[in-house]
């Protein structure tokens, strides 16, 4: 099993949906979760973090993590084109507790 | 200069060659990572340094080194390039130790490579 797990997608959604990615873990002590977000041809972009059970809110962003499933999502309302962009979900993991990303899960609003 | 810069943009290099991949962060940050992303594989850590002076491996450290010389600077070498270590080179930094801390990292704007 893949320590960080992600919906490989690709997830297309109508502009102004709800945009739901989904991402697995499998080291129960992680206690901090990121999601970045990465334009094509361009550098990974910090967007959330949350290390509390429960949701988290940021604007249109929403990150929701459940330790007892090992799982985290990110929810965007209100979806744009310009939110179009492989989202990556990274967590601590390893025995030297370094950040591990899942495969990312591509995105694609369309108008 | 605010952030992380990386040098150069993209290379073309022969194989056998060595090649060194710069890395300097403005930040004050204590940690410093280097990445290499491929399609299907996603960011795979390669070296990383907690703080100036430390370096340790990562998940993908054979034919990479590092050292961390002062906090800015973080270079990766490749001894002798060879055609697998084609990828896109991704330096990062963060203000926590690893132990104990918030791990979020910020990433540089990344070097492409080719080896031939």
């Amino acid at each position: 099993q893949k320590e960080v797990e992600q919906n490989s997608g690709p997830l297309s959604v109508p502009e102004g949906a709800i945009a739901s990615l989904n991402c697995t873990y499998s080291d129960r002590v992680s206690q901090s979760f990121f999601w970045y977000r990465q334009y094509s041809g361009k550098s990974p972009e910090l967007i959330m973090s949350i290390y509390s059970n429960g949701d988290k809110e940021d604007g249109r962003f929403t990150a929701q993590l459940n330790k007892a499933s090992q799982y985290v999502s990110l929810l965007i309302r209100d979806s744009q084109p310009s939110d179009s962009a492989t989202y990556l979900c990274a967590v601590p993991a390893g025995s030297a507790r370094q950040l591990t990303f899942g495969s990312g899960t591509q995105l694609t609003v369309l108008p | 200069i605010a952030g992380i810069t990386q040098a150069p943009t993209s290379q073309i290099l022969a194989a056998g060659r060595r090649m060194t991949l710069r890395c300097t962060q403005d930040m004050r940050h204590n940690a410093m990572y280097w990445y290499r992303q491929d399609l299907g594989l996603g960011l795979r850590l390669i070296h990383y340094s907690n703080t100036a002076g430390t370096t340790g491996k990562g998940e993908v450290p054979d034919g990479y080194s590092v050292s961390r010389a002062n906090t800015d600077d973080f270079p990766l070498t490749l001894a002798s390039a060879v055609p697998s270590q084609t990828s896109v080179y991704f330096c990062a930094s963060s203000d926590s130790m690893v132990t104990g801390g918030y791990n979020e990292q910020f990433f540089g704007p990344g070097t492409r490579l080719t080896v031939l």
